[in-house]
């Protein structure tokens, strides 16, 4: 059974618009979200996180939002660059776990940015 | 500073071969997991250990695969009999004590013919 879960396995967005990326878990458990980012022939590298005690997470361009009642958290980029074009991976870490720091990861969504 | 290492990146092999991935995690991180990626289910968790102890290889599909971490500087996932169904990107990924994110390696890429 898939925890987590990324239902758009692609996105197109234009290059200054608004990129958002869902992601949505069945584990109330959960209570430590991340997100990753892949590019072609790289290992998956961290890009943000949240912690299940917050609704909202901004770094940058980058901002996470978690809705606890739906069990769902977005991704939103903006504005969006063609350097942003890549795969991106939704985490959750159940609550206890902390120390040994298992992930349960999505599918993926695949983002291209077109210029 | 090196990161997670990985090899081989691409391996090519056939259906029954033995197939041994190998990891070197980044010094000091005492958590290290194997991941294996395909298109249907994303990154699936298959085994990982902390402080070189297997704690949970639940993940691990069948008995032709086994993992192993004799010291903390190394890791190995074996496979054997491979099988087709067994190519993926596999990735070896570390954890230190204080961080909440795991790092990973650049992956292996496995085709099985």
């Amino acid at each position: 059974d898939q925890q987590v879960k990324q239902n758009s396995p692609s996105l197109s967005v234009q290059e200054g618009r608004i990129s958002i990326l869902n992601c949505d878990y069945t584990n109330s458990m959960f209570d430590y979200f991340l997100w990753y980012k892949k590019y072609p022939a790289e290992g998956p590298t961290f890009l943000i996180s949240i912690s299940s005690i917050k609704d909202k997470n901004e770094d940058g361009r980058f901002t996470v939002f978690l809705n606890k009642s739906a069990k769902h958290l977005s991704l939103h980029i903006v504005p969006s660059q063609p350097g942003d074009s890549a795969v991106y991976f939704c985490a959750a870490r159940r609550r206890g776990s902390s120390n040994t720091g298992k992930l349960i990861f999505g599918q993926g969504t695949t983002l291209q940015v077109k210029p | 500073d090196a990161g997670v290492i990985q090899s081989p990146r691409h391996e090519v092999t056939e259906m029954g071969q033995e197939v041994t991935l190998r990891c070197k995690p980044i010094s000091g991180h005492n958590s290290l997991f194997w991941y294996r990626q395909t298109m249907m289910r994303g990154l699936e968790l298959l085994i990982y250990f902390n402080n070189n102890v297997p704690i949970d290889d639940s993940g691990m599909p069948e008995d032709r695969f086994s993992a192993k971490m004799p010291n903390a500087s190394f890791s190995t996932l074996k496979i054997q009999p491979s099988e087709p169904r067994d190519s993926a990107v596999y990735f070896c990924a570390g954890r230190g004590r204080n961080t909440g994110e795991l790092f990973f390696g650049e992956g292996s890429r496995l085709t099985v013919l």
